[in-house]
């Protein structure tokens, strides 16, 4: 059974331009989240989708956003980046939210803002 | 709001040795999750075990074990005869089991394994 993929693991990016981060979650499961790791501000969620939907979402700006399509597969993008956007983004992938006893997550991928 | 504290930055063991990972946490929730994660450099974050708020029986996985004390607040992870593969991050963190909600971590333990 395949895990979760994320895409691409590693990228490096100017200040000012946009990232495009996609995640595959694991055959079956329906929902996907995003978190943000940063040495100083920890494992921080951006936000979860579920069916296509939105569902819940983190403290983060605007810049950041997300979908999920038909085949439960997610991206999220971040615009107009910044110094600080780089960080580890991580996806987590579970069959359904409120009942799900085991979330898995991808390899990560590692984003660096120059 | 639920919160997760991981008390040891750092804990060193000998291989083959056993040890305790603290957790406690602080939720106002009836049902929650908990569960342990480990980090390696490579930054994938695995998942190692699960307790349910309402499972009676602390959860085992190989040579994982979460000691789940509920009036205590707290799910130490236990983990056995260590390896030397066990040196990474490991994470605690817990969800709500209503709608969808997010999962709260603590903020670590580094684990050293030595020969």
């Amino acid at each position: 059974k395949a895990g979760v993929t994320q895409t691409p693991r590693y990228l490096i990016k100017t200040r000012g331009q946009q990232v495009t981060l996609s995640c595959s979650p694991i055959s079956g499961h329906r929902s996907v989240s995003w978190y943000q790791q940063t040495p100083g501000q920890g494992l921080q969620f951006l936000f979860e989708y579920f069916s296509e939907t939105q569902r819940n979402k983190g403290n983060f700006p605007g810049r950041f956003s997300g979908r999920q399509f038909s085949n439960s597969r997610s991206e999220m993008n971040v615009s107009t980046l910044e110094l600080g956007d780089s960080a580890l983004y991580l996806c987590a992938s579970s069959f359904a939210s409120s009942s799900g006893n085991t979330i898995y997550f991808g390899e990560g991928s590692w984003l660096t803002v120059v | 709001a639920q919160k997760i504290t991981q008390t040891q930055p750092g804990m060193f063991v000998q291989e083959k040795e056993a040890v305790t990972l603290d957790c406690t946490y602080d939720t106002s929730d009836q049902s929650y999750g908990l569960f342990w994660y480990k980090q390696p450099s490579s930054g994938e974050m695995i998942f190692l075990i699960y307790q349910g708020s309402y499972d009676e029986q602390n959860a085992t996985e190989g040579r994982y074990s979460l000691n789940f004390q509920k009036a205590r607040k707290s799910a130490n992870l236990v983990i056995s005869a260590s390896q030397l593969g066990d040196s990474a991050m490991y994470f605690c963190a817990m969800r709500g089991m209503r709608g969808f909600q997010k999962l709260v971590f603590g903020t670590g333990t580094r684990l050293l394994v030595s020969p």
